[in-house]
């Protein structure tokens, strides 16, 4: 069962628009949520994150948005650049009330930046 | 400052074999996660080490093993090998694992092609 969904499988954008890249999840006991970025032949790296209590957070050309009572999660590039094409993973911690560092993670959009 | 390093890059071992996998943490870091990732996906969490011990542990057949060594490095080990084990497996580390917001800087990867 997968609980946390990144429906879409890809995305493409021309350079200088917004990209807007979705993910959902089901199980409410996610308390925090992180978005990676991954390269070809390379690990994911960590890109930003949001706690539960919070609705939104920017870390410069990026914003992530949380819907809690939707179970849903947005990240916003602006403005994209061809830099930003990679595969980006939604994921999720599940707050068990011990400390981890266990994500769940979507299957992941390919995003392609057009120049 | 050195990153995750994870040996060998790339494997191929064929049904019935089993292999160990190698991870070394960040210098300092005393936190490793290890996950699959296979097409269509995502990243599946295996297990997690700190200070030598198992905190967690996701839902893998006991084929697969792992361990933490007094030097926080990590090997992982899958025994009687199937095709669907072909996947790459990363390594990820973080200094304390204490909050979930403690950064997990991913390695490279290790390739592993099941014949």
């Amino acid at each position: 069962d997968q609980q946390v969904k990144q429906n879409s499988p890809s995305l493409s954008v021309q350079e200088g628009r917004i990209s807007i890249l979705n993910c959902d999840y089901t199980n409410s006991m996610f308390d925090y949520f992180l978005w990676y970025k991954k390269y070809p032949a390379e690990g994911p790296t960590f890109l930003i994150s949001i706690s539960s209590i919070k609705d939104k957070n920017e870390d410069g050309r990026f914003t992530v948005f949380l819907n809690k009572s939707a179970k849903h999660l947005s990240l916003h590039i602006v403005p994209s650049q061809p830099g930003d094409s990679a595969v980006y993973f939604c994921a999720a911690s599940p707050n068990y009330g011990g400390a981890t560092n266990k994500l769940i993670f979507g299957t992941g959009t390919l995003l392609a930046v057009q120049p | 400052k050195a990153g995750v390093t994870q040996t060998p890059r790339y494997l191929i071992k064929t049904r019935g074999q089993q292999v160990t996998l190698s991870c070394s943490p960040i210098s300092g870091h005393r936190s490793v996660s290890w996950y699959q990732q296979t097409p269509g996906q995502g990243l599946q969490f295996l297990f997690e080490y700190f200070s030598e011990t198992q905190r967690n542990k996701g839902n893998f057949p006991g084929r697969f093993s792992g361990r933490q060594f007094s030097n926080s490095r990590s090997e992982m080990n899958v025994s009687t090998l199937e095709l669907g084990d072909s996947a790459l497996y990363l390594c990820a580390s973080s200094f304390l694992a204490a909050k979930v917001t403690d950064t997990q800087y991913f390695g490279p990867g290790t390739r592993l092609t099941v014949l």
